[in-house]
């Protein structure tokens, strides 16, 4: 069990909006990740997280900026929402020393 | 570009039958191979997992068989039940960083 709680589960919102996803773990693992999830596509990494404050690229990072002020909560934002980003948001963890990597439930992002 | 490449995209097969997914990769600095498995509505949950320095690793009725010259890895699932019907992707992790599959969506027919 992942631990894992993302909010909100469902979100339709309009194109140039900004909008915030949140995942919030109940464990303290160091490493946390989003990706975001189309058909065809398999799942793709936007951003990880390696600790408090530090954050890396992953390979579809543009639109989208990533905080992580503590280490339960990891926040993704799009600035300007568009079509485009229309997708299952799916957040994960991991722990220090592991390779095993856990999802939470996901987002359903709709940009109108 | 893919990094890793999963083929069939979908597959039917019989209760009791085999169910083999296969992947391909390019990049050798690829370390750790996981299978996840997805139901609807839900999150990928990690299935079963190999390191480069084994052939074969086998959980129940899952099989992971690695060729690391070839570059590929495949799912082997034995005994297939109406309740494997899900999508499965395969992974490869390097650098703190996983590249997934694009998913393959088995139904077992009863």
């Amino acid at each position: 069990d992942a631990g894992i709680t993302q909010s909100p589960r469902h979100k339709v919102t309009e194109t140039g909006t900004p909008v915030t996803l949140r995942c919030h773990q109940t464990e303290n693992h160091r490493y946390m990740y989003w990706y975001r999830q189309d058909p065809g596509h398999g799942l793709r990494l936007i951003h990880y997280s390696y600790g408090v404050k530090d954050t890396d690229k992953g390979e579809v990072s543009d639109g989208y900026s990533v905080s992580r002020s503590k280490t339960e909560d990891f926040l993704l934002t799009l600035e300007s929402a568009t079509s485009s980003q229309t997708s299952v948001y799916f957040c994960a963890n991991r722990r220090q020393g592991s390779y095993e990597q856990y999802f939470g439930p996901g987002t359903r992002l709709t940009v109108t | 570009q893919q990094q890793v490449k999963q083929s069939p995209q979908s597959l039917i097969v019989q209760k009791g039958g085999i169910s083999i997914i296969n992947c391909a990769y390019e990049n050798t600095a690829f370390d750790y191979f996981p299978w996840y498995q997805q139901f609807p509505g839900k999150g990928p949950a990690l299935l079963i997992a190999i390191r480069p320095d084994v052939s074969e690793k086998k959980e129940g009725r899952f099989t992971i068989s690695f060729n690391k010259s070839a570059k590929q890895f495949s799912l082997h699932i034995m005994d297939s039940q109406p309740g494997d019907s899900a999508t499965y992707f395969c992974a490869a992790s390097y650098n703190n960083q996983f590249y997934f599959g694009t998913g393959t969506s088995l139904t077992v027919i009863p």
